[in-house]
């Protein structure tokens, strides 16, 4: 059974800066697109972006690109998203997802979610 | 950017009774390898989404006959023949057409 376990909650204050992570088992980690979603409190999921494990290429949603970074560490099959100032409006949960589709480029959607991590943006 | 558009926003159902959810997209999302990648997900309250239906109508593992996928093009619909009190929660539909993804509003089902 496909896992993906996400790093614990996080509480951090505005400007400080945060990694969280997302390890996948029980498949080939480096052949799979790995997504990341925000839900901010009461909201709906919004895409950030996605990674490549086998060669770290990313895509990110334009909403995301420049506030986030995503990478990746193959050897430990494990996915990062991190920020080097964080803002309030950052608190949200994060949930990492395995994508799944025919070919590397084409279409595809979201097939197994990790747990979430809650992350607390707060003076 | 793709444009998903979900109907209702919300809805109150009896157990047992049918229930059907629309979502709109504003660009076909029919990939040129000739599958349309519109999915369907339940976040159940406190837990992460899962997978219910993909590619408009494939039921995901384990999920019931009750929950059915239907569309092409732009205009897609989730339906539940007889709704059960587990199936609460809020419904999202998704494109993935090109590696960028855009979910739908969601729908947030009860019961009554």
């Amino acid at each position: 059974e496909v896992q993906l376990v996400q790093s614990g909650a996080e509480v951090k204050k505005p400007g400080e800066s945060l990694k969280i992570s997302c390890k996948g088992s029980e498949y080939t980690f480096t052949s799979n697109w790995i997504g990341w979603v925000r839900q901010m409190p009461g909201k709906g999921l919004e895409w950030m972006g996605v990674i490549y494990p086998g060669d770290s290429e990313t895509r990110y949603s334009p909403s995301f690109q420049g506030q986030v970074t995503i990478s990746a560490d193959k050897s430990i099959s494990t996915a990062y998203l991190q920020w080097s100032s964080l803002k309030a409006s950052d608190t949200a949960i994060y949930y990492c997802a395995k994508v799944v589709g025919l070919t590397r480029w084409g279409g595809s959607g979201f097939e197994d979610w990790g747990q979430g991590t809650l992350v607390t943006v707060s003076s | 950017d793709i444009v998903m558009t979900q109907t209702p926003l919300s809805l109150s159902v009896t157990p047992g009774q049918p229930a059907s959810i629309s979502c709109k997209s504003s660009q076909s999302l029919l990939h040129s390898d000739g599958k349309t990648y519109l999915y369907w997900y339940l976040q159940k309250p406190g837990q992460s989404p899962q997978l219910l239906i993909y590619e408009v109508s494939s039921r995901f593992s384990g999920v019931p006959a009750r929950f059915s996928g239907s569309g092409s093009g732009t205009d897609f619909t989730l339906k539940i023949s007889r709704v059960e009190a587990e199936d609460v929660g809020v419904y999202y539909c998704m494109q993935g057409i090109h590696l960028m993804y855009t979910f739908g509003q969601g729908t947030k089902l009860e019961i009554k």
